[in-house]
């Protein structure tokens, strides 16, 4: 059974920088193929995607976000880090991160964390 | 603006029969990309309630039927239940973004 779960502030001030971390049971980001996600969701809008760290240490993020985010991850500890710089008050949102499967074709997340409410306000 | 379009809400009456559509594009869907979809509860992380199209997790109710023709999708609900009441997401990838796409959300009111 894989878990995750959402961990960090739940309030930054604005031009700060945002940390955040997911623990995961039941995978290995050290296991090719495996990559974790991160989706975030503004209040009363729709999700959209974030970032992947895969097991081969590189990640992917949103080409909008690019210059602010950065994604490490802990294998030894199960652990992902999401870190986005410069947060704004549109950056208020549920951070989730998830687990993707993969395999040609297809791409999707089949484990969710339960989320976290990140309110970005001085 | 989602790159893929869904209705903002759909409903219907206990025991009825709801589909949820999903437009997508040449990029998307046309390019062989499948959809997937995904519940979401109040106050709740999404659910995966169909993935590769047609495929249901185990636990899913086989009331939830997914399909896609070409550049759209859609996900069918039979025997509507008042716990079916929720936000539904589909979601699939596109090659000219390079990366993992959601639609707008569609909210279900059961009536």
């Amino acid at each position: 059974q894989i878990t995750l779960k959402e961990s960090g502030p739940t309030l930054v001030k604005p031009t700060q920088t945002l940390t955040l971390t997911c623990t995961f049971s039941g995978l290995s980001l050290s296991t090719s193929g495996v990559a974790v996600g991160w989706i975030r969701q503004p209040p009363g809008k729709a999700l959209e995607w974030l970032a992947f760290s895969y097991s081969d240490d590189t990640y992917l993020c949103r080409p909008s976000l690019k210059t602010r985010l950065t994604i490490t991850k802990d294998t030894s500890k199960n652990q992902v880090v999401l870190t986005m710089t410069n947060m704004d008050p549109v950056d208020t949102a549920t951070y989730y991160c998830a687990h993707r499967r993969y395999r040609s074709g297809w791409e999707y997340f089949d484990y969710w964390g339960q989320g976290i409410l990140v309110t970005v306000s001085s | 603006q989602s790159v893929l379009t869904q209705p903002p809400s759909v409903s219907g009456a206990p025991g009825q029969r709801v589909t949820i559509s999903c437009t997508g594009s040449s990029s998307n869907f046309g390019a062989g990309y499948d959809v997937h979809w995904y519940q979401q509860l109040p106050g709740t992380a999404p659910k995966l309630l169909i993935y590769g199209n047609t495929n249901r997790p185990s636990g899913v109710p086989d009331r939830f039927s997914g399909s896609k023709s070409g550049t759209s999708a859609s996900l069918a609900i039979t025997a509507l239940q008042a716990e079916d009441e929720a936000e539904y997401y589909c979601q699939s990838y596109d090659k000219s973004l390079s990366y993992v796409i959601f639609g707008g959300g569609t909210k279900l009111t059961v009536l």
